[in-house]
């Protein structure tokens, strides 16, 4: 299947400072990734959805100032935890479609706030 | 979202056994189902997925049943292993492929013991 690479895997940060995510298509044009969270022994929430050069679409109950998220290309797209608090600690997750495939999901990278 | 239902939470099985995870849905727009597999600390994989115009899909030992009128479909899991030991997540979403927004049941833990 297609590849999908998240970075980083794991960082730690301390409260009130802010964390990028990037999330990449290795080998096909991602037209739509999607970024998700998940909490210990949960499901995956679907925060917003973001397509190739235009605003992405957030989920109700997601701040959207909170969660800045970025697809300046068609393999790249990026997670930026503004101002970040122990309550953001989770696990994201990103995920990259194209026209002609299905979703594929990064690795996944833990946050912790401190 | 709409509701994807679940069922267990939990299973434990025996190797060699059947493991088998059930799902339900209510939109009757959903038309594509795909099952994911998870390791601790690592994003969701596609493990198999299928289409409602067919009723059983197989590949390897995992097998999707899909009963369209009672908008239920589940995993069959044959000859368990304990690397099959993982958390598993039934989805269900349109089949747009480049922006499907998949809806995810609430997982299931399984756990293949000697």
């Amino acid at each position: 299947g297609a590849v999908v690479s998240q970075h980083p895997s794991w960082v730690i940060c301390k409260s009130g400072t802010s964390v990028k995510i990037e999330c990449r298509s290795l080998d096909f044009q991602a037209t739509t990734m999607f970024w998700y969270r998940q909490f210990p022994k949960q499901s995956l929430m679907l925060m917003a959805t973001s397509n190739e050069g235009s605003k992405a679409t957030y989920e109700q109950g997601v701040e959207k100032d909170k969660f800045l998220i970025n697809h300046a290309s068609l393999t790249l797209s990026t997670l930026t935890v503004t101002s970040a608090h122990p309550e953001d600690s989770s696990f994201y997750i990103c995920s990259a479609s194209s026209r002609y495939t299905e979703a594929f999901f990064g690795q996944g990278t833990r946050l912790t706030v401190v | 979202q709409q509701q994807v239902k679940q069922s267990p939470q939990s299973l434990i099985v025996q190797k060699g056994g059947i493991s088998i995870i059930n799902c339900a849905y209510e939109n009757t727009a959903f038309d594509y189902f795909p099952w994911y597999q998870q390791f601790p600390g690592k994003g969701p994989a596609l493990l198999i997925a299928i289409r409602p115009d067919v009723s059983e899909k197989k590949e390897g030992r995992f097998t999707i049943s899909f009963n369209k009128s009672a908008k239920q479909f589940s995993l069959h899991i044959m000859d368990s292993q304990p690397g099959d030991s993982a958390t598993y997540f039934c989805a269900a979403s349109t089949h747009n492929f480049g922006n499907e927004k998949l809806t995810f049941g609430t997982g299931t833990r399984l756990t293949i013991i000697p």
